[in-house]
């Protein structure tokens, strides 16, 4: 079973930053929290991931909280192009996907 | 660099049919996995393979079997292909472990009548 719990869907102005978050209050020491999308019926697409610090890339800011049970995944500006699933995922060796959130982006 | 690529794109079988997917990646990645996914729904892992020489089951097993070839390559097989089959095919690769990310092939869509 998935270890994380996230909305099933959310929507977000385009050029606004969209705010996606994720509960995982069972993670372990060792796990590490990973975004991926996926646009319609395409190969999902890594984001970024983190294991106890916030991380920022090219493409998005992870925030996880101190105690490690919940983080936020952050589209600084997002477009239509972010249009997609996204998924939160708590992995030790092997990667369980969830439902995800189903992410839509308003013109 | 392809990436990872996955062969047929689409395949359409007969119930009891057998059909083996292909998978080649050429990042040197160690670890190889195979995913499958319905519609609305989010991948679940059928076979993982951590390095060259072993394979391990994932959530949905059964109806299926794996090869790791080398290390570039990853089959999946359907032995006698049922309806509930009919899905999105997914493999993946990664570096190993979990601090790598995994990178996604595009997918075969099987459909089995």
């Amino acid at each position: 079973d998935a270890k994380t719990t996230q909305p099933p869907s959310m929507d977000c102005a385009e050029g606004r930053a969209a705010n996606l978050p994720c509960n995982h209050s069972t993670i372990s020491g060792n796990e590490y929290v990973y975004w991926y999308r996926q646009i319609h019926s395409q190969g999902p697409q890594y984001i970024i991931h983190g294991l106890k610090n916030n991380e920022t890339n090219e493409m998005a800011s992870l925030i996880i909280t101190e105690d490690r049970k919940s983080s936020t995944l952050i589209l600084p500006h997002a477009t239509l192009r972010d249009t997609a699933v996204y998924y939160c995922i708590v992995r030790d060796d092997k990667i369980i996907f969830g439902k995800g959130t189903r992410l839509h982006i308003l013109p | 660099n392809a990436g990872v690529t996955q062969t047929p794109k689409f395949q359409v079988l007969k119930t009891g049919q057998s059909m083996t997917l292909q998978c080649a990646q050429d990042m040197n990645h160690n670890s190889m996995y195979w995913y499958r996914q319905d519609p609305g729904m989010g991948l679940r892992l059928i076979y993982y393979s951590a390095s060259e020489g072993t394979t391990d089951k994932g959530e949905v097993p059964n109806g299926y079997n794996v090869s790791r070839l080398n290390k570039r390559e990853f089959s999946l097989r359907l032995e006698s292909a049922a309806p509930s089959q009919t899905s999105v095919y997914f493999c993946a690769s990664s570096e190993g472990g979990a601090a790598y990310e995994q990178y996604f092939g595009p997918g075969t869509r099987l459909t089995v009548t």
